[in-house]
């Protein structure tokens, strides 16, 4: 299975909007509602923000929200703050029944 | 409250087979269709899953990966184990344990991770 493309990088400035996208096939994204997006920062363990597209978890901020379209998922943040400089990762179920992750895209808060 | 922690050898030689271990605690993996996954993060790349294993013993894991991983599970130790033959230095990476809840397909609970190195 082919990893699902995001972009390498993205920035942007504090205070402002970024959006990641996450394109697949209709065998994974396109297929299912099951698009959860991980941030993970230096050394750290990857962290849920988005489960099933648009839900987010306990303790997640509301400036993380998720969407799909066809077979491409996006993350968007609001309001960027320093601290949200990070890498992200999308990651789909298949109609394989197997798992799989975004190539990841590295988030520059300018 | 679920936690996760994995264990292992740090330093594997080229052409091993790698053990892993996965204790976890604050739920069990006998019933309710709850999973246990492997993801790893080799150095400077990208998050890859690698298996996942079911409370009634499914099983499923990355292609490209199959022919080498083995995925298994202790309930009684609350332990799952994850085998991968034949390793080889691009194998060197952080591998993580998840827990995969009920009906659903995504990661919410991780372990700390371990760093495996693969080299001579």
């Amino acid at each position: 299975q082919s990893a699902l493309t995001q972009p390498a990088s993205v920035s942007g400035s504090p205070g402002l909007s970024i959006t990641i996208s996450c394109t697949g096939t209709t065998s994974d994204i396109g297929h299912y509602g099951y698009v959860s997006w991980y941030q993970q920062h230096p050394d750290k363990v990857p962290r849920l923000l988005i489960y099933n597209v648009n839900s987010r978890p306990s303790g997640v901020s509301s400036r993380f929200s998720g969407s799909k379209s066809g077979n491409s998922a996006s993350l968007t943040i609001s309001g960027l703050q320093a601290e949200d400089e990070a890498d992200y990762y999308c990651m789909s179920l298949t109609t394989s029944r197997t798992l799989v992750f975004g190539g990841g895209t590295k988030l520059t808060v300018l | 409250q679920i936690t996760l922690k994995e264990s292992g050898p740090t330093l594997v030689k080229p052409t091993q087979t790698l053990t892993l271990t996965c204790t976890f605690s604050g739920f069990s993996l006998s019933s309710g269709r709850v999973g246990v996954g492997w993801v790893r993060r080799p150095p400077g790349k990208a998050l890859e899953w690698l298996a996942l294993i079911y409370s009634d013993d499914d099983q499923s894991y990355n292609p490209s990966l199959r022919s080498r991983l083995t995925i298994t599970k202790d309930t009684s130790k609350n332990q799952v184990v994850l085998t991968m033959t034949n390793m080889d230095p691009v194998d060197t990476a952080t591998y993580y344990c998840t827990h995969r809840d009920f009906g659903e397909y995504y990661f919410l609970y991780w372990g700390p991770g371990t760093l495996v190195t693969v080299s001579s």
